[in-house]
């Protein structure tokens, strides 16, 4: 069964600060990594996935299969990246299948 | 374009009642999946329906069920509503799978 971790529930950088939300997976097949986010007040949005290897917003996040980690990563933290972080994990690619962290809120301090 | 819509926006019921909840998908998408979202549980996955098809479907007792229509708005039914029922549900539609799934606003059901 597949199962996805984030070990914080909580985390807080000041602004200008590099940040890590961690994320560990457990599944025995090749899935597919995503990381979504909730502003305050706004809806479920995706922040970035794994096979795209983009950079949005200035996060980045690389999957370590060894590791079976997809941590989430900025080199310097902005004010409006408080928000609610889920890692996310789909069994196969092209599935919309998703299962979800508990979730990580940041916040970052002025 | 218009996001996905999610009606009512919010529900109160009595234990042992029904519940349908609705969702609009963006025009043109195909795909809807369903998630249940607890302070204890967190985002569960529910059920996934494209072209009206069932396609994935979650951990849940038979008391939940779905459907989705040809112009592919999709309705959650639950029945026989217990007070662990009570969750903000969440929809979400993708134009094919494997894309970007966008989230609807949600409903609040409190099971009383």
């Amino acid at each position: 069964a597949q199962r996805v971790t984030q070990p914080e529930k909580l985390l807080s950088v000041f602004k200008g600060a590099p940040v890590e939300l961690k994320c560990n997976y457990s599944y025995s097949g090749s899935p597919e990594l995503f990381w979504y986010v909730q502003y305050s007040r706004q809806r479920l949005q995706l922040l970035l996935r794994h096979i795209s290897r983009e950079s949005i917003k200035g996060f980045t996040a690389d999957l370590n299969k060894g590791e079976t980690s997809f941590h989430l990563k900025k080199p310097f933290a902005q004010e409006e990246d408080s928000a609610m972080y889920y890692c996310a994990l789909s069994p196969q690619t092209g599935a919309n299948n998703l299962f979800f962290g508990t979730g990580t809120r940041l916040t970052v301090i002025p | 374009k218009a996001g996905v819509t999610q009606t009512p926006r919010y529900l109160i019921k009595t234990r042992g009642q029904q519940v349908t909840l609705s969702c609009s998908p963006i025009s043109g998408h195909r795909s809807v999946s369903w998630y249940q979202q607890t302070p204890g549980q967190g985002l569960q996955f529910l059920f996934e329906y494209f072209s009206e098809t069932q396609r994935n479907k979650g951990n849940f007792p038979g008391r939940f069920s779905g459907r989705q229509f040809s112009n592919s708005r999709s309705e959650m039914n639950v029945s026989t509503l217990e007070l662990g029922d009570s969750a903000l549900y969440l929809c979400a539609s993708t134009l094919t799978a494997g894309n970007e799934q966008f989230f609807g606003p949600g409903t609040r059901l409190t099971v009383l």
